[in-house]
């Protein structure tokens, strides 16, 4: 059974769009949120969030957590053609009882 | 500075041959981790380690084997007996427990069976 579900698995739009991905987790003692950007090598970074209810914004990027329904959601506003990327996200346990697991990610493209 | 290094970025694999993919940071990191990109697809764990001389499974071990002798290095081989190897596999560490910091990456290493 997926411990982090992401979705939409993927989604194409165009420049200028708003879009919202979405990523659904159950990890044991749980500690932060990340979301990561992958094209076409490592993952980079793009938040880490703990508490919830707390806006992070990166320039057109944001993103929030909720930790009573288990959920967070990447937004990016002002689609462009360089947002085209897998975006992943991954509970990061504390107590290091549990292996780092990633989603599936969501394939984003966006089209001029 | 401080990083994961991992190579070879490239390496091609007869079959039946076992390969091993190196591993290693210099970020005094306890935790390190393996996993394995299929073309479109997420991360999939194979092994992590949270201290030396012990390590776990992850979601797809089989056909894979690690070691842990020294913090700084995770080496993964790729056995014989992984039917599909071909991917790119990308290490990963953290600080454990404590302190709650991101993930850092190598940069990937791409195995292709001919």
């Amino acid at each position: 059974e997926d411990k982090v579900v992401q979705s939409p698995l993927s989604l194409v739009v165009h420049e200028g769009d708003t879009v919202t991905l979405n990523c659904s987790y159950e990890v044991t003692n749980f500690r932060s949120l990340l979301w990561y950007k992958q094209e076409k090598k490592a993952p980079t970074f793009l938040f880490m969030l703990t508490s919830s209810g707390i806006e992070k914004k990166s320039g057109r990027l944001s993103s929030i957590l909720d930790k009573k329904e288990l959920f967070s959601i990447l937004n990016i506003t002002a689609t462009q053609t360089g947002d085209s990327a897998v975006y992943l996200c991954a509970p990061l346990p504390g107590g290091g009882a549990d292996g780092l697991t990633f989603g599936k990610g969501t394939h984003l493209i966006i089209q001029p | 500075d401080g990083g994961i290094t991992q190579s070879p970025k490239y390496l091609f694999r007869k079959e039946g041959q076992n390969v091993t993919l190196s591993c290693e940071q210099n970020l005094n990191h306890d935790a390190m981790y393996w996993y394995r990109q299929d073309p479109g697809q997420g991360l999939r764990l194979i092994y992590y380690s949270q201290i030396v001389n012990d390590f776990q499974k992850g979601d797809i071990a089989e056909g894979y084997s690690v070691s842990r002798e020294k913090k700084e290095s995770f080496p993964l081989t790729v056995t014989s007996a992984q039917k599909n190897p071909t991917a790119f596999y990308l290490c990963a560490s953290t600080r454990t427990v404590s302190s709650g910091n991101t993930i850092y990456f190598g940069e990937g290493s791409w195995l292709t069976v001919v």
